[in-house]
């Protein structure tokens, strides 16, 4: 079946503009997750979601940044007055209701393959 | 979530086993062990997590220490499509919580 998708791929932003990223989560999927991965460096933690609820958002690193999933599925996060250290891949993930396993629960992540946003 | 320790790189030959070492001294006794790895321009891929069994999937085995405080993550036969970040990521199970990456092993798999 279909992945998580996300779009644009590529986007590029002059310093000061405002940009939006879009998520689409695997379907029937309750969790979505962001993440900001810096050129060389692991993906970090910018907010989540169960369901429509923004349960967490500790990671987002200014004001600037804005995250919505108004019904639950489609997600959207927002950088407004774009700055030069904005620039990296936003990833996002989704994750179903937790899956029993021979290992206990699974909260397995799928992710998609990133907007890289470029602030020149 | 407690924190992780991996080699930054490794190279492996195709066809041979690659194993990668994590480690987690701080591990608390709710955390499991996760592995994903992200291969180039691509976002990260689930590949295996443990409590404290050793464990075995179509993709990898997962071998934790007795004592829990590291791992290694086996692929018995690398191929070049296996080469990859390989990122070792402690966390409570029971929720739904965000994953801590560090800055993970790259591994190339040459011919």
């Amino acid at each position: 079946g279909a992945g998580v998708s996300q779009s644009p791929r590529y986007k590029v932003a002059k310093r000061g503009q405002d940009v939006a990223l879009r998520c689409d989560p695997i379907s029937g999927h309750v969790s979505l997750f962001w993440y900001q991965q810096a050129l060389g460096q692991g993906p970090e933690f910018l907010t989540y979601f169960q369901n429509e609820a923004q349960l967490d958002k500790s990671g987002l690193p200014s004001d600037r940044f804005f995250a919505e999933r108004p019904e639950g599925s489609v997600s959207t996060l927002k950088i407004q007055r774009t700055q030069q250290e904005d620039s990296a891949v936003y990833l996002c993930a989704s994750s179903s209701r937790p899956q029993q396993t021979g290992t206990g629960v699974s909260y397995e992540q799928y992710f998609g393959p990133g907007t890289r946003l470029t602030v020149t | 979530d407690a924190k992780t320790t991996q080699p930054p790189s490794m190279d492996c030959a195709e066809g041979r086993a690659a194993n990668l070492p994590c480690n987690h001294s701080t591990i608390s006794g709710n955390e499991y062990v996760y592995w994903y790895r992200q291969i180039h321009s691509q976002g990260p891929q689930y590949i295996i997590h443990g409590l404290k069994n050793n464990e075995t999937n179509e993709m990898a085995s997962l071998i934790i220490t007795e004592d829990r405080k590291s791992s290694t993550l086996i692929l018995p036969h690398a191929t070049l499509r296996d080469t990859a970040v390989y990122y070792c990521i402690v966390r409570v199970s029971g929720t739904a919580s965000k994953l801590t990456f560090g800055t993970g092993t790259r591994l190339q798999v040459t011919l």
